[in-house]
């Protein structure tokens, strides 16, 4: 069964950084294009990154380029989102998902970890 | 880095059907077969719908189909039903290799 676990959301101030990790299981991770898409309360799903399956080649939103980094251990079979410089604004619920086949169609999600921006 | 353009909000009895649209340009949309939809009820994670335009993942019902014509693609659930009311999302590739998301469109079951 494939499954994605994110975990290292809380609370942070602004200005602050964090870094979020996916673990995932069920499936051969090294094969496979990973995103990060996140969700403000209330609001509309925002993509956020994305990252080929063996690290070479990484995309952003222009709303977090040059602040966050994604990367990834395919040995530990693990995503990671590190943010920097955090606004008010990056509060949001962060969901790793993986891609089907690198054209951007997401077949599984992780439960999300919560991000709070705030002093 | 636009979101794509969805209705905020389709509403249809049961039995019915209903259609969902989602715009964008030549550079996502209109330029590759690489729509994909997403329902997202609340509290929960999002679940792929439809992939590649107009086809269905493993499990999902036939009652879901899609659709694309020039920059617009489209969902339609035939045969609405309770548990279809739910936050409609599309998304699609794009030029720039990013992945923008539509607005979202709520559906809700009369």
């Amino acid at each position: 069964e494939v499954q994605l676990v994110e975990s290292g959301g809380g609370l942070v101030q602004p200005g602050g950084s964090l870094r979020l990790s996916c673990a995932a299981s069920g499936f051969t991770f090294s094969s496979y294009w990973m995103h990060w898409v996140r969700q403000a309360p209330g609001k509309g799903l925002v993509w956020v990154s994305r990252i080929n399956s063996d690290g070479s080649s990484t995309s952003y939103a222009d709303s977090v380029k040059g602040r966050f980094t994604i990367s990834r251990d395919n040995a530990k079979n693990t995503l990671y989102l590190q943010m920097n410089s955090l606004r008010a604004e990056d509060t949001a619920v962060y969901y790793c998902a993986r891609d089907r086949r690198g054209y951007g169609d997401l077949g599984y999600w992780g439960q999300g970890t919560l991000v709070t921006v705030s002093s | 880095q636009s979101a794509l353009t969805q209705p905020a909000s389709v509403s249809g009895s049961p039995g019915q059907s209903i259609t969902i649209s989602c715009t964008g340009t030549s550079s996502d949309v209109g330029g590759y077969n690489y729509v994909s939809w997403y329902q997202q009820h609340p509290g929960k994670a999002p679940k792929l719908m439809i992939y590649e335009v107009s086809n269905r993942p493993s499990g999902v019902s036939n009652r879901f189909s899609g659709s694309k014509s020039g920059n617009t693609a489209s969902l339609t659930i035939s045969g609405l039903q309770a548990e279809d009311e739910a936050d409609y999302y599309c998304s699609s590739y794009t030029s720039s290799s990013t992945l923008p998301f539509g607005t979202g469109t709520k559906v809700t079951v009369l």
